[in-house]
């Protein structure tokens, strides 16, 4: 698996877009790179994933640069409820085996 | 469809004894992983069980140890506890496949004294 590199922490504003950075340098061309993030007092929760194309679906989207070594998770209007720590992964094989890197902190202020 | 479940949700335990954590996946779900989240290190995977046999491991010592059953229910079991064994552990299950969806547990807080 690719090693991930995020911030350690961002801060948004209610109802602001919000735009989560990650690289991947490392990555293969056969890596998916994934996002969960992790609510407070609560397990991680699946976010988006992609390979090569952007991709959209109802909680965000994901822009991938064109090298693939970094990609970009788009909040479009960040609530209260995104206020949790995002974790950008990168890697082939099956999802069973996740290796998480650190996450970014995102606050969300009102 | 219900979620992923463990059980139980918080646990007591004083070193040198031994720890089972139980976790029943999403229906048809085949694929059922384990992590540990600590706040020094963070989410580390542990293991994972595909159709009753270990398909992937991770850096642990042989203390912690882990089976799937015919209905894709596992547990895991650590021996010998470790202060530095208390954590969350986590449980998620999915299909199987590369770019499955993962789904989580609420985890079981384990304390060891």
């Amino acid at each position: 698996d690719a090693k991930t590199t995020q911030p350690n922490s961002m801060e948004s504003n209610e109802e602001e877009p919000v735009h989560l950075p990650c690289n991947h340098s490392t990555i293969s061309g056969t890596d998916y790179i994934h996002w969960y993030r992790q609510l407070p007092s609560q397990g991680p929760e699946y976010v988006i994933h992609g390979l090569t194309s952007n991709v959209n679906n109802r909680m965000a989207s994901l822009a991938i640069a064109e090298d693939r070594k970094s990609s970009t998770l788009i909040l479009h209007r960040a609530t209260l409820r995104d206020a949790a720590v995002y974790y950008c992964l990168a890697g082939s094989g099956n999802t069973g085996k996740l290796i998480f890197g650190q996450g970014t902190t995102l606050q969300v202020k009102p | 469809k219900a979620g992923v479940t463990q059980t139980p949700r918080y646990l007591i335990k004083t070193r040198g004894q031994q720890v089972t954590l139980s976790c029943s996946p999403i229906s048809g779900h085949r694929s059922v992983s384990w992590y540990q989240q600590t706040p020094g290190q963070g989410l580390q995977f542990l293991f994972e069980y595909f159709s009753e046999t270990q398909r992937n491991k991770g850096n642990f010592p042989g203390r912690f140890s882990g089976r799937q059953f015919s209905n894709s229910r596992s547990e895991m079991n650590v021996s010998t506890l470790e202060l530095g064994d208390s954590a969350l552990y986590l449980c998620a299950s999915g299909l199987g496949g590369e770019t499955d969806t993962q789904y989580f547990g609420p985890g079981t807080r384990l304390t060891v004294l």
